[in-house]
This record gives structure tokens, C-alpha cells and sequence, in this order.
């Protein structure tokens, strides 16, 4: 199946750094997903992302389909942006109707 | 849209004992999946469903694991005779069919249970 992987595993910044987190993944994609997992440990959607570039305020997302890695990129960071961020990715083709393959995720611990 | 709800929340149990956890997905999507999550670990797929019919399931789901969803709606996972290894967060997410919703298939996940055996 498709391997992901996330770097870096821990991330430690000062409020209002900025920070990119990479995840590499194996094969095509046909779905590629950035989640915050919060201490509680719901996850949270950030982008949806299987190729292309988004932004949601801070957040900003690319994707490199054919080079198979995809970037999150955090601007002024705040704390409450710490957490463990994941990103998770389907097959394509095959028959993993949507299985999510995660990655083992970054640690952001963002102090004052 | 209330978004994926979970119940319980948090289960403590003793070695021995069987659980059932419930699982309501949004109410339009059509695929629910369950995934388990170990602590430091990312989250592991465990089965899918496509309306009421399970299409695909993990090896990591032993003989002792059993999941349903009846009437294409809400869904159960039952573990049998809990071990201590089966202590986890376990997530339920589901979506709908890419052709369904102009070709996303963009998963939206529960609060999880989390189970602790002892």
C-alpha cells in the first residue's frame, strides 16, 4: 500500500514564526488531506488537497502530485495552532474505495 | 449539520469484557469508515462501508472485531473479549461517493471513543 511520511516528527516555534510542514507519499493520489488533531484528540479538516495550491487565512497548502509530496505552510504562528498535524492520503486506483493512509504526523508546540 | 457524532466518548472496561461503540455520520454522505489510533501514532483504517454493504476490511481487525451498519446510516463496532492491547482512540469518519459530490471524497472524522482496557 502507499507509505506516507511526515517531517519534521517535532516542531518547536516562538509565537509569530512561520513553519512548513512536508509529507512525501509513495504513489498517486487521488485524495490528499491536512488535518489538526486538538488535545482532545478530534481531528480537524485543514485542506482537502489532492494536487494544487489552497489558502485559509494563515494556512496555506500545496500539493506536487507528480513529484508526490504535499507542503503546509503556517504563517505568525500562534499557540493555538499547537498540536499534532497529520496528513493522510488515498491510492489511487485499486480498490481502497478512500482508505486514508496517515502519516505518523508532526508535533507543533508554538510558546508565547 | 451536526457532523460526525460518536458514543461513548470514553469507555473504560475490564480484560474479558465485550464493547460496542455507535457511529452517526452526516447525515448525506453514503461511506463510513472506522480507523484506530494508538497514542503517538497516526490514525490505522480499520473498514469502510458504502451505504450498508462493509467492502473492505484491515487485517488489523481480528476475529474479535465486528462492525455494522444495518440500515445505510448510523454504525456499530463491537470488540469481543477486549485485550489490553486494544486500548485506543477510535475514529469514525465518513464522506460521500466522489461521483456524488463533484469527484471529492473529502473524509470528516468524530470526536472518537476512546477505550481503555484494564
Amino acid at each position: 500500500g502507499i507509505q506516507v511520511e511526515q517531517s519534521p516528527p517535532d516542531l518547536i516555534l516562538q509565537e509569530g514564526a512561520n513553519s512548513t510542514l512536508r509529507c512525501n507519499f509513495s504513489d498517486s493520489v487521488n485524495n490528499l488531506q491536512w488535518f489538526h488533531q486538538n488535545p482532545w484528540g478530534q481531528l480537524i479538516n485543514l485542506f482537502y488537497i489532492p494536487s494544487g495550491t489552497k489558502q485559509n487565512g494563515r494556512l496555506s497548502a500545496t500539493t506536487v502530485a507528480t513529484e508526490r509530496y504535499s507542503l503546509l505552510y503556517i504563517s505568525s504562528s500562534q499557540t493555538t495552532d499547537s498540536g499534532v498535524y497529520f496528513c493522510a492520503a488515498e491510492n489511487a486506483g485499486g480498490t481502497s474505495y478512500g482508505k486514508l493512509t496517515f502519516g505518523q504526523g508532526t508535533i507543533l508546540t508554538v510558546h508565547p | 449539520d451536526t457532523g460526525v457524532s460518536q458514543d461513548p466518548r470514553h469507555k473504560i472496561t475490564k480484560r474479558g469484557q465485550n464493547v460496542t461503540f455507535r457511529c452517526d455520520p452526516i447525515s448525506e454522505h453514503n461511506r463510513l469508515y472506522w480507523y484506530r489510533q494508538t497514542l503517538g501514532q497516526g490514525p490505522e483504517f480499520l473498514t469502510y462501508f458504502q451505504n450498508e454493504a462493509q467492502l473492505e476490511k484491515s487485517r488489523l481487525l481480528s476475529d474479535r472485531f465486528s462492525a455494522e451498519r444495518p440500515k445505510g446510516s448510523f454504525s456499530t463496532l463491537e470488540i469481543q473479549r477486549t485485550e489490553q492491547g486494544d486500548s485506543a482512540m477510535y475514529l469514525c469518519a465518513s464522506s460521500s461517493e466522489p461521483r456524488l459530490a463533484g469527484g471529492r471524497d473529502e473524509q470528516f472524522f468524530g470526536p472518537g471513543t476512546r477505550l481503555t482496557v484494564l
